[in-house]
């Protein structure tokens, strides 16, 4: 059993350019998020989908777009990407988005944009 | 908007204790997390507290005051393996996570 895997696990992009970072679960779980981690910032949510089908946007939705088309997959596309989105993106998952549900993490895509 | 203040480094001797202090204020609460954090590698889950009270979990425990907006995190019996990032987190009233910066810990021999 994987959990959450991301890739590509690091990027280095020219300012411009589109990009796609993906995130697969196989634990089922109905809630997926994308953060994004910069120094002295914490993890900051991008975008969030409670289930298959929904997304919303989180506290830093600008520049960024997701998908839902099914349970296991939450794409995170950047439409033409700026060197402020220079950062470590953490996808997660949870069962359901209350109670004692924790958020399982992927394991990160470093991205640097130049 | 959420606001989680943590302290940015602690320092402490493998064996010793130490005291992660978290403070928030949100809008509504739907429960405070803690996860790990060590470099280079992805936050894990240690403690969810919902009520006020103590959850203890084998060396590690977490402590919750709503009406103070007051969380711990006790590291009993440090290790050097316990040397890592220590992330607060409170679920709000849209049952989104917000994260404090993290405390970072490290224990000397």
């Amino acid at each position: 059993i994987a959990g959450i895997t991301q890739a590509p696990t690091s990027q280095i992009l020219a300012a411009g350019r589109r990009m796609t970072l993906r995130c697969t679960q196989d634990m089922r779980h109905n809630a997926m998020y994308w953060y994004r981690q910069d120094l002295g910032l914490g993890l900051r949510l991008i975008h969030y989908s409670n289930t298959a089908g929904t997304t919303g946007k989180g506290e830093v939705p600008d520049g960024y777009s997701v998908s839902r088309a099914n349970t296991d997959d939450f794409p995170l596309t950047l439409a033409s990407a700026v060197p402020s989105q220079t950062s470590v993106y953490f996808c997660a998952s949870s069962a359901e988005r209350g109670g004692y549900n924790e958020q399982f993490f992927g394991p990160g895509t470093r991205l640097t944009v130049l | 908007g959420q606001n989680i203040d943590q302290p940015t480094e602690m320092t402490a001797t493998e064996g010793a204790i130490v005291q992660i202090n978290c403070t928030y204020q949100t809008s509504g609460f739907n429960g405070l997390f803690w996860y790990q954090q060590h470099a280079g590698e992805a936050p894990t889950f240690l403690s969810y507290n919902v009520l006020d009270g103590l959850e203890e979990k084998g060396r590690f425990s977490s402590f919750l005051s709503r009406s103070k907006g007051y969380s711990y995190l006790l590291l009993k019996e440090l290790q050097m393996k316990d040397s890592a990032s220590y992330l607060c987190a409170v679920r709000g009233g849209d049952y989104k996570l917000s994260f404090g910066a993290g405390t970072t810990v490290t224990v000397r021999a």
